[in-house]
């Protein structure tokens, strides 16, 4: 069985500075991996992902996100963090030979920033 | 707005009573997901759709739990006797493609989600 562990509950940076938020994955085989983000009543909103290739993805927004297969994590990171990135951040894996695609999120990770 | 829609947005009821909830997806997405996110955690897979064809079940949907998706369109999801732990928000996506080793698989669109209270 496939599991998405996001140890910190939340995260607290300051306006401009770079910032990290983390998560592991455990899953048979090769992974492929996600980010979402989830603003205050909206929807879910997919930010990268990870197939195959170059393990540093580029998404959305200016966040970005490392492959580390050894260490089993797929960390979400951005260079300067804004106040409006203050969100619900998710990491999902999915089996690549499911067909049914369905993913397994992590618990999530609250992001404050804070100006 | 031609995102995924998502009715009622809140639904309070009493505990035993029946509820039903609508998705309309993306016009042309042929694949529809179902989620349910309980305070606190990640969003739990339901159930999928490929048209109209329901092709998986998670063991949370248990029987008192069915989901349509009549004419590959808009899905509803029904909970009969509903009990305080169905209490979540359910939540709706999809997506116009995937399959296995799809690369494109697992992006999905997601609506805002309804909110179920059991009392």
């Amino acid at each position: 069985a496939q599991s998405v562990a996001q140890p910190e509950d939340q995260v607290n940076v300051a306006e401009g500075n770079p910032l990290t938020v983390k998560c592991t994955y455990s899953v048979s085989g090769n992974p492929y991996l996600f980010w979402y983000v989830q603003y205050p009543n909206r929807g879910l909103q997919f930010l990268l992902k990870y197939i195959t290739g170059d393990n540093l993805v580029k998404g959305s927004y200016g966040f970005e996100a490392e492959f580390n297969k050894s260490q089993t994590s797929f960390h979400l990171k951005k260079p300067s963090a804004l106040v409006s990135d203050s969100a619900l951040y998710f990491c999902a894996v999915r089996d690549p030979d499911n067909a049914g695609n369905m993913l397994t999120f992590g618990g999530g990770t609250r992001l404050m920033v804070k100006p | 707005d031609t995102g995924v829609s998502q009715n009622p947005r809140h639904k309070i009821t009493k505990r035993g009573q029946n509820v039903t909830f609508r998705c309309d997806p993306i016009s042309e997405h042929n694949r529809l997901y179902w989620y349910r996110q309980t305070l606190g955690q990640g969003p739990e897979f339901l159930t999928y759709f490929q048209n109209e064809a329901q092709l998986e079940k998670s063991r949370l949907l248990s029987d008192r739990f069915s989901a349509e998706r009549p004419k590959g369109s808009f899905s509803t999801l029904e909970i009969q006797r509903t009990e305080q732990g169905d209490s979540a928000m359910y939540l709706c996506a999809s997506s116009p493609r995937g399959g296995a080793r799809d690369p494109d698989g697992g992006e999905l669109f997601f609506g805002e989600g309804s909110r179920l209270t059991v009392l």
